[in-house]
């Protein structure tokens, strides 16, 4: 089992531009995550979806889209990318609500 | 509002001494605590959960317990391979379900 896999592992963005960060994972996994992590600050939930079809906001979610048509896939959109989204992004996943949940390796963006 | 706060920020060992690692929470609804290693440049490592006052989990050179109001990890003759940054987390219960609260862990250094 590959677990949870992130591309890309790096990705300089200009102001204005828009791109997609991809999760997969392999796990058969019910429950996805999106996370940001700024330096001194703890991890901050963005989107998370507990099925295909099924997304919801987690804490931090303006300026990010989200969408899962697959179970293994869930994808994190930014539109029009600002300075303030410079930040390692993480994509977790669980089997239920209630479990461990597992991370990626994580794609470290940076936006001038 | 949850909170968690991890003490210290920053650690430094020799190898050998032996130390802990503290992880305080103010929470309604505890679901459980987690502690996660992280490496540079890589996602959150899973290594324990915790669900009651009085819970030990153990692991290598780590021991990990619970009480109402915090937890510790406890580290028993560190090697320099430890050096990791190590994450707290509690999960809630909310109203759109279980939700995780991360502290900004504490930065661990072993050296020789």
């Amino acid at each position: 089992n590959a677990g949870v896999t992130q591309t890309p592992k790096f990705r300089i963005l200009k102001i204005g531009q828009s791109m997609t960060l991809q999760c997969t994972q392999d796990m058969n996994h019910n429950y996805m995550y999106w996370y940001r992590q700024d330096p001194g600050m703890g991890l901050k939930l963005i989107y998370y979806s507990v099925g295909a079809g099924i997304t919801d906001k987690g804490e931090v979610p303006n300026g990010y889209n989200v969408s899962r048509s697959t179970t293994e896939d869930f994808p994190l959109r930014l539109e029009l990318a600002a300075p303030s989204q410079t930040s390692v992004y993480f994509c977790a996943s669980s089997y239920s609500t209630g479990d461990t949940q597992y991370f990626g390796p994580g794609t470290r963006l940076t936006v001038l | 509002e949850d909170q968690v706060t991890q003490s210290p920020e920053a650690l430094r060992l020799q190898e050998g001494e032996s130390s802990s690692l503290n992880c305080s929470y103010t929470v309604s609804g505890l679901r459980g605590l987690f502690w996660y290693r992280q490496d540079p440049g890589k996602g959150p490592e899973f290594l324990f959960t915790l669900y009651s006052a009085g819970e030990e989990k153990e692991k290598e050179r780590l021991k990990a317990t619970l009480t109402k109001k915090e937890s510790f990890l406890h580290i028993t003759a560190p090697k320099p391979e430890d050096s990791a940054t190590y994450l707290c987390a509690v999960r809630v219960l909310t109203g759109g379900g279980n939700k995780l609260t991360f502290g900004t862990g504490t930065q661990l250094k072993v050296e020789l």
